[in-house]
């Protein structure tokens, strides 16, 4: 049970290229989340899916689209990338309802240059 | 609008003191109330939280956190810090399930804890 796996752990970009970030649960949770973190910013969602096939805009979306490709993935892509989203990003899964907390994954540190 | 207020952005305890992270949040009613830590480098990890009863919660490494209807407040403590200790801490509000579906997490910005040997 690996429970949320993130990849890569790190990326360099330069200003413009796109790459897509993969997360992927094996707690067969039905939401998922995906974060960014900056210095005295705290956590911002950026976008979540609350079950399979469904995905909404979070506090700071600009900039990303998300896919929930199954249950078990919801990835994260930046199509041209910016200096404004060098920052660590954190996915999250949680079973919905109930008293339930957020799993969260070990991050991707994306520096873009 | 529901917020999650943490007064102290850095603090630092000497090995073996206590420790108490304060907590405020905003909100009409009594929320989901979370804490998580986050040591360097790692993803964040639940250390406990409160929905409903004894408002003395006991979690994971030997935290505690008291909910305060009356303060609005959820702080951590533990009695004696080991060095271990030293991460990011997190306070987070929610509201309750059957609000309706809008059930996202509201982030304190966090606090940071060293600990001197």
């Amino acid at each position: 049970n690996a429970g949320v796996t993130q990849t890569p752990k790190f990326q360099v970009l330069k200003t413009g290229q796109s790459m897509t970030l993969q997360c992927a649960q094996d707690m067969n949770h039905n939401s998922m989340y995906w974060y960014r973190q900056d210095p005295g910013m705290g956590l911002r969602l950026i976008y979540y899916s609350a079950s399979e096939g469904t995905t909404d805009k979070g506090e700071v979306p600009n900039g990303y689209n998300v896919s929930r490709l199954n249950k078990r993935e919801f990835s994260l892509r930046l199509e041209s990338a910016a200096p404004s989203q060098t920052s660590v990003y954190f996915c999250a899964s949680r079973v919905t309802g109930g008293t339930d907390e957020q799993f969260f994954g070990p991050g991707t540190r994306l520096t873009v240059l | 609008a529901q917020s999650v207020t943490q007064p102290d952005i850095h603090i630092t305890v000497s090995e073996g003191a206590s420790l108490e992270l304060r907590c405020n949040y905003s909100y009409g009613a009594t929320p989901y109330l979370f804490w998580y830590v986050q040591s360097p480098g790692q993803g964040l990890q639940l250390l406990l939280k409160y929905f409903s009863g004894d408002t003395l919660v006991q979690g994971i490494k030997g935290f505690e956190a008291e909910f305060k209807r009356s303060q609005s407040s959820f702080n951590l403590r533990k009695p004696s810090v080991h060095w271990s200790d030293a991460a990011e801490y997190f306070c987070a509000v929610e509201t309750p399930y059957n609000a309706g579906n809008n059930r996202k997490l509201i982030w304190g910005l966090g606090t940071s804890l060293a600990v001197n040997p």
